[in-house]
């Protein structure tokens, strides 16, 4: 089974509106974390956002928020203020397990956002 | 200042053939990595390495052999390329092992002919 979903294999914005990107995941782990990153045709990973399990508080980083709900285990990702240089692959994550383990960070199959001028 | 940089960017060659991609991050961390990215952008990991020492090594053909000459540099080599390597390589690094916020490369695009 996947652990980590993202259902939008494409979605589309206006520019200047505001975006979600789905995510929801799987895991027995009560320690976790949630990572989003950003492709751009370019090609580089960028980093965005990371939300940690135990995080009371939705991590926000400018103009992206992760939308966390625990009990429904999803992290969507919201963009507000849309540009067009949004436009790009992003992708979930997570990690599972305590630190100092070997763990590896699990991906989704990525969202392809395209924001129109 | 670069922080994780990956050579070559591109890399084109004939099946068969032997090729490297080099890695080298300069934040400090402990933990580098090698993800493969298919044409469908499905991301992979190959490999990990913390301190120099190889701590995940998932399913990968044994012609694919990582080298980690200190903690800053993490390198691929590739034996006998086949048609199926083709795909996008990128090296990551964190501060911890497993899987603290990871940064990428740049990535390098290998086209196998």
């Amino acid at each position: 089974a996947q652990k980590i979903t993202q259902t939008q294999p494409g979605m589309f914005v206006q520019e200047k509106e505001a975006v979600t990107l789905d995510c929801t995941y799987d895991t027995s782990d009560q320690s976790y974390g949630l990572f989003w990153y950003k492709q751009p045709s370019s090609g580089e990973m960028i980093f965005l956002i990371y939300q940690g399990s135990y995080d009371e508080q939705n991590a926000t980083e400018g103009r992206y928020s992760l939308n966390f709900q625990k009990a429904r285990k999803s992290a969507n990702l919201v963009i507000s203020a849309s540009q067009l240089g949004d436009s790009a692959m992003y992708f979930c994550a997570m990690r599972e397990g305590l630190a100092g383990n070997n763990r590896k960070l699990i991906w989704g199959l990525g969202t392809s956002l395209a924001v129109n001028p | 200042d670069t922080a994780v940089s990956q050579t070559p960017k591109y890399l084109v060659t004939q099946m068969g053939n032997d090729k490297s991609i080099k890695c080298e991050q300069n934040l400090g961390h402990d933990t580098m990595y090698w993800y493969k990215q298919d044409s469908k952008k499905f991301l992979k990991i190959m490999f990990s390495y913390n301190n120099k020492e190889l701590i995940i090594n998932e399913t990968v053909p044994n012609r694919f052999s990582p080298k980690s000459p200190d903690k800053a540099h993490l390198n691929l080599h590739i034996n006998s390329l086949e048609l199926g390597d083709s795909a996008v390589y990128f090296c990551a690094s964190s501060q911890y092992r497993g899987g603290e916020t990871q940064y990428f490369g740049p990535g390098t695009r290998l086209l196998v002919l």
